[in-house]
């Protein structure tokens, strides 16, 4: 139980152009997604915490126009990286809080490996 | 705000051997605290948590850790590695509360050798 998945796995894309990434609870349903950054050889930073049916929360120095993140559904969260450039390029992680569980347990996707030309 | 430092950055050690993975965190309030194992371009896999009670925790694949408040260290123990350990190692810490986020630290690389 407790499934996360994320697609693409791994994109490369050219700069100027929009990436979506899909983030699904397979098999419970996420009231609250949240979305992580990672680059080569560090730890995990917090962009955004997404919460179904509403907007986004924004960690300090994300900027909202530049990853825009959609929570529609209890089971289904998107990033979409916008007009997208080489400083972009990560692993993008994202991360699926079970509904009604009293603690924080966060459930993780594989990460999706953005490569902007 | 809560903190969390992993002092080593990587972690050699060979095969069959113990191995103590150090983590320290700052907090003012209760919190929460977990071991993540990350495999190269994986994502987190949670290894134990500690939410209350007994300070032991066991978590999977023969991992343990000790919470330890008035040190406020959370170290991760395993009495024998093995190779397929090798990996990146993350503390995280949260508030306790349902919607508190995760900090996390800036992980270790435990890297196991015949």
């Amino acid at each position: 139980g407790a499934v996360v998945s994320q697609h693409p796995s791994r994109v490369i894309c050219k700069s100027g152009t929009s990436v979506k990434i899909e983030c699904r609870s397979l098999d419970f349903q996420a009231t609250t997604m949240f979305w992580y950054r990672q680059f080569p050889k560090q730890s995990l930073m917090l962009m955004a915490t997404s919460n179904e049916g509403s907007k986004a929360t924004y960690e300090q120095g994300v900027e909202k126009d530049k990853f825009l993140i959609n929570h529609a559904s209890l089971t289904l969260s998107t990033l979409t990286v916008t007009s997208a450039h080489p400083e972009d390029s990560s692993f993008y992680i994202c991360s699926a809080r079970e509904t009604g569980r009293r603690y924080n347990e966060q459930f993780f996707g594989p990460g999706t490996r953005l490569t902007v030309l | 705000a809560q903190s969390v430092t992993q002092l080593d950055s990587q972690v050699p050690v060979f095969e069959e051997a113990p191995v103590e993975l150090r983590c320290n965190y700052s907090s003012s309030v209760s919190v929460y605290l977990f071991w993540y194992v990350q495999y190269p371009n994986q994502g987190l896999q949670l290894l134990l948590k500690y939410l209350s009670g007994s300070t032991l925790v066991k978590g999977i694949n023969g991992f343990e850790a000790e919470f330890n408040k008035s040190q406020t260290s959370f170290h991760l123990r395993k009495p024998s590695v093995h190779i397929s350990d090798t990996a990146e190692y993350f503390c995280a810490v949260s508030r306790t509360g349902t919607a508190s986020k995760l900090t996390f630290g800036t992980g270790t690389r435990l890297q196991v050798t015949l």
